[in-house]
């Protein structure tokens, strides 16, 4: 089955960029989209397809595709970005099914 | 404003069947706006799996991993989503999610419930 592998933390200081990898096997042809979830809460969708935002979503939060590697760009910081992000696919060859990353830790310092 | 919520259950013993429902407020889950509805599942400490989908007028769709064991259905009353996981062990405890799905040339999931914990022990 597809993989997608993400680290398992990312640390930033408040007010800079933090840049949130997600691997597979050429990802740039699929869709991409991703999660943000907080202790104990549910995961709310903050890009869809690559690089849409949820109405709701700040600008501040962005998403790119190419090659092996998406990536989820989110830019001035702030306390309340701390959360797990995960990456998610569908997977349309083989066995269908949604595929989700392990998930990053972000850690704003 | 479209909100889901979880209910069932918080333990099963090993060996029977898990039954959830999430129950759908501010939209229709057989007419509101082509939505497929999807549950998920958190294992502790671990990330998400997702299990299965079901659109209203159609035939429920299951994670391969999965499709020996799950059931995914509407009811038991209106506007609610049914889930059954059956022959459980430990390795089923975890948070359980109901999600409102997007189903367009790719698949995700743009509202989600807040879950309900199931720990399986005898």
């Amino acid at each position: 089955s597809y993989v997608l592998t993400q680290p398992p933390s990312v640390s930033v200081d408040p007010g800079k960029t933090a840049y949130i990898t997600c691997g597979g096997n050429n990802i740039g042809g699929k869709s991409v989209h991703w999660y943000q979830q907080k202790p104990g809460q549910a995961p709310v969708l903050v890009v869809n397809d690559d690089s849409d935002r949820p109405s709701g979503i700040p600008e501040r939060y962005s998403g790119s595709n190419s090659g092996n590697t998406a990536t989820l760009t989110i830019g001035r910081v702030e306390a309340g970005d701390e959360a797990d992000y995960y990456c998610q696919v569908w997977q349309s060859s083989g066995d269908h099914s949604a595929v989700f990353g392990g998930g990053t830790k972000l850690t704003v310092l | 404003q479209v909100q889901l919520q979880e209910s069932g259950p918080g333990l099963v013993k090993p060996s029977q069947t898990l039954s959830l429902t999430c129950t759908v407020s501010g939209a229709s889950i057989s007419t509101g706006g082509g939505y497929y509805w999807s549950w998920i599942r958190q294992q502790p400490g671990k990330g998400l799996e997702w299990m299965g989908y079901l659109y209203p007028s159609g035939s429920p769709y299951y994670n391969p991993s999965l499709k020996s064991r799950v059931t995914i259905s509407l009811g038991p009353s209106s506007n609610q989503l049914s889930l059954g996981l059956r022959s459980v062990t430990a390795a089923d405890t975890g948070v359980y999610f109901c999600a409102r799905t997007e189903v367009a040339g790719t698949v995700y999931f743009d509202l989600w419930g807040r879950g309900t914990l199931v720990s399986v022990s005898s």
